[in-house]
Formats: C-alpha cells, structure tokens, sequence
C-alpha cells in the first residue's frame, strides 16, 4: 500500500526539549512538505524539500528544522526556540512537475508541549 | 504573494440539500491551480477536486462540483445531495504552474443536519 506515515500520532514534550517528528512516503515523490495547524486555522508551511539534500523555508520556519538525506524521508525537529510549538503537523508529498498534481496527506502529529 | 480566503468559517446544511462553499484568491499569475481538500474528524487531508486555470470548464466529481470564476479570482465549491460523512473542514488552496506549494485558506467548517 502506497502512502505517507507519521508518527507518532500523539507526541508530548516538556519545554526546553527539541522533538523530532518522523515523515516517511512509499510513493517515490519527489517533493515533500511540513505543514502545522492550528485550531480554527488553514495549514501553513513550514518547510518543503524538491530534491534530496536540499530544502526550502516557508512561511513560518523560525524554530524549526529538516533534513532530507533519502527521498523517503523528511524529519522535522520541533527546537525549544519555537515559541508556541504546540500543534497538529502535516506531513505531505506530491509529484514534481507541469501537470495540477495533487499534494498525498499523512495522518498528521499532534504534538503538546507543556 | 498569494493569498486565499475563505469568508465562510462555519456553514451548515440539511442533508440531501446542496451548499455552496466560498473562496476567493489573489494572484498575480495566469497559469495556476485550485484544489479543495476535505479534512473529516480524522484529521485526514482529502482531495475532493481540482481545476486548472487555463481551463474554462468547471471541474466536476460526483456530487462535488467547482465554479471557477477567473476574472473575480472565485473558486467556489458546490456540494449537491449532502451526506452525513460530507461534514468536515473544507479548505481551499492555490498553486501556481510553475511552483509545488500550496497556500491555503482558513477553512469553513461544514455541518450536515439529519
């Protein structure tokens, strides 16, 4: 079955600490992105990757950081630097490309830190 | 920068009634594509349907249907025949030809009524 996993699903972390969310995709995209929402909000990007060891920030990346050393995975680390960190994160990926390629959803990371 | 609003937070329908879903965006690109994604209780981000901006006909899937408006950059959604498991948080999103990310709206939060 071919899909993007997240996890864990649930995630808490005391203050201070930096957590790293895990994103892994089987659909052999070759974009992949961090989205975080927050209640009664759209989804925001954090951080969006095209190629392996290459990735771009997006609208709200202070705080947050990625790597993308296999076209599998894309982690993202929670820093204690992020202000507000807690929230629901998406992970997703898409075909690169001409063409409206839809972006595939993971199941999402809710993350409370206290 | 792109922009995507949503003036509807929350929207309600009888069901097997039709609602429609507003959106309107901001670009300054001629060639783009508009999505709507459903995101039920699960929190899982679903595609319903998408339009090109180069095409004139509007996007249809089953009971879902788009009225794509260029010129007043409007992309509404139309949902005809409601069903229970049609209750969710819609979000409408943009992306331009050229690029891989989405921007996305707030959100309007559908409540169907036995």
């Amino acid at each position: 079955d071919g899909g993007i996993t997240q996890s864990p699903k649930y995630l808490f972390r005391k203050e201070g600490q930096n957590v790293t969310l895990s994103c892994e995709q089987n659909l052999n995209h070759d974009a992949m992105y961090w989205y975080r929402q927050d209640p009664g909000q759209g989804l925001r990007l954090i951080y969006y990757s095209q190629i392996v060891n290459d990735f771009q920030k997006g609208d709200i990346a202070e705080g947050y950081s990625v790597s993308r050393e296999k076209k599998e995975s894309f982690p993202l680390t929670v820093t204690s630097a992020q202000k507000n960190p807690t929230a629901f994160y998406l992970c997703a990926s898409s075909i690169l490309g001409p063409g409206v390629h839809e972006q595939y959803f993971g199941p999402g990371t809710r993350l409370t830190v206290t | 920068a792109q922009t995507v609003t949503q003036s509807q937070p929350e929207m309600s329908v009888q069901e097997a009634e039709t609602v429609t879903l507003s959106c309107t965006y901001d670009t300054s690109e001629s060639d783009y594509y508009l999505f709507w994604y459903k995101q039920p209780p699960s929190r899982q981000m679903i595609l319903v349907i998408r339009q090109e901006a180069y095409k004139q006909q509007n996007a249809t899937e089953n009971r879902f249907s788009v009225n794509f408006q260029k010129a007043a950059k409007s992309f509404s959604l139309k949902i005809s025949d409601s069903q229970l498991g049609d209750a969710a948080m819609y979000f409408c999103a943009y992306r331009k030809a050229s690029g891989s990310r989405l921007t996305f709206g707030e959100g309007t939060q559908l409540t169907v009524n036995p």
